[in-house]
């Protein structure tokens, strides 16, 4: 148990449909993350929060929407997906942004969009 | 642009020996942090040991260390008395500031 968990662990969801993706970290971190990991390619970092503000956005398309309302929960709102972005979405969280500090991974949604 | 590559997608060790996974990088920067994530199957990822660039010596946890090549940017992960909860992906990472990258990552099996 890593003290990050997240719901759902499956989606399905059609292009049309809005959802959201919940992530919670029980560790007192400061810093959270968002990735998106695809089969057979390099794990990429969606968004990075630190202290509920974005720092981050790597060129990720405004269908997803990142809400960070406090420390300890981050959110992903979805809407009007492609089924290319059926993948495993990962959350992890940090004590501080930056290379020194370990990220702890929760065990990740994984989402299919039909 | 910084990437990572890990040009063996599959690895396979017998129970009990050493096996040791590859992992190449590209950068710019002088001042970066390596790290190797293992993902077990269905299960959360979790770090297995990190490695400061700025440091020389190769990092160690047990039974997994590290050989860093800087000049080479090379960072391989050596798995020693493999075990079959050793069983995973995988996953090279490179950081340097808020940004991370990730290799594709290597499926390690062990065999009993």
């Amino acid at each position: 148990e890593t003290g990050v968990t997240q719901t759902p662990r499956h989606l399905v969801m059609g292009m049309t449909n809005k959802k959201s993706l919940k992530c919670e970290q029980h560790l007192g971190h400061n810093a959270m993350y968002w990735y998106k990991q695809s089969a057979k390619k390099p794990l990429e970092l969606m968004f990075v929060y630190n202290f509920k503000e974005q720092t981050e956005n790597n060129s990720v398309p405004s269908r997803f929407s990142p809400e960070c309302p406090n420390s300890s929960h981050l959110f992903l709102h979805l809407h009007t997906l492609q089924p290319e972005d059926s993948a495993l979405y990962l959350c992890a969280s940090s004590l501080g942004t930056g290379h020194n500090y370990e990220q702890y991974f929760g065990p990740g949604t994984r989402l299919t969009v039909t | 642009a910084q990437t990572v590559t890990q040009s063996q997608p599959e690895m396979s060790v017998q129970e009990a020996e050493t096996v040791t996974l590859s992992c190449t990088y590209d950068t710019s920067e002088s001042d970066y942090y390596l790290f190797w994530y293992k993902q077990p199957p269905s299960r959360q990822m979790i770090l297995v040991i990190r490695q400061e660039a700025y440091k020389q010596q190769n990092a160690t946890e047990n039974r997994f260390s590290v050989n860093f090549q800087k000049a080479a940017k090379s960072f391989s992960l050596k798995i020693s008395d493999s075990q079959l909860g050793d069983a995973a992906m995988y996953f090279c990472a490179y950081c340097s500031g808020n940004q991370f990258y990730f290799g594709t990552g290597t499926s390690l099996t062990v065999i009993p």
